[in-house]
């Protein structure tokens, strides 16, 4: 049972490269989420989703970008790489059904230098 | 907009010492409320939730129960063991239809042998 598979797990960036972060269930799961966690501070959403096809902003979308073609898959692409953006990426989905927990994926740390 | 307040870690506790991390909240309506649990190196994991209020969340001998008039979801445990080490993180989902997680800062919690 995997349940939400991001890759890599590592990554170092220079500053203005570009890269695609992936994220992948297997739970069929409607709901779809990007978030950040930076060090002593609480996840930040990036952006959601809430079926294929549709997408929304959530608190900290600047400088990233996110596509849902699938139900499985919710790549999170980094344009023009900013030291802003060295974190930990997590990735999350859920059903939609209302008081249902949200499974996270081991998360992606990626530093830009 | 909603929040999430949790008290300050490190906390460092000697095992089979009593917890309690502190958690209160600021939301519109009746929030689903979250405890999650980071281990090294890991992603999160829902360690327990209550969806209503007066309801008690259960899960590995810790728990919390949801008081609206307080606005509070502590987390408690009456016997730490060394591996509840980890980073605690309280979580609100608003009464909004994309139920986004909304985090507090985390909680590191070590406990020594």
């Amino acid at each position: 049972n995997a349940g939400v598979t991001q890759t890599p797990k590592f990554r170092i960036l220079k500053i203005g490269q570009s890269m695609t972060l992936q994220c992948a269930q297997d739970m069929n799961h409607n709901y779809m989420y990007w978030y950040r966690q930076d060090p002593g501070m609480g996840l930040k959403l990036i952006y959601y989703s809430v079926g294929a096809g549709i997408t929304d902003k959530g608190e900290v979308p600047n400088g990233y970008n996110v596509s849902r073609s699938t139900t499985e898959d919710f790549p999170l692409r980094l344009e023009l790489a900013a030291p802003s953006q060295t974190s930990v990426y997590f990735c999350a989905s859920r059903t939609s059904q209302p008081n249902t927990e949200a499974f996270f994926g081991q998360g992606t740390r990626l530093t830009v230098v | 907009g909603d929040s999430v307040t949790q008290m300050e870690g490190p906390v460092t506790l000697s095992e089979e010492a009593c917890l309690t991390i502190n958690c209160t909240y600021t939301a519109t309506g009746y929030p689903s409320l979250f405890w999650y649990v980071q281990y090294p190196g890991e992603g999160l994991q829902l360690l327990l939730k209550a969806t209503k209020a007066d309801d008690k969340g259960s899960n590995k001998g810790f728990e919390a129960t949801y008081r609206k008039e307080t606005t509070s979801f502590h987390l408690e445990k009456g016997s730490v063991q060394v591996s509840d080490s980890a980073v605690y993180f309280c979580a609100l989902s608003g009464m909004d239809s994309s139920y986004k997680l909304i985090f507090g800062s985390g909680t590191r919690l070590l406990v020594r042998p």
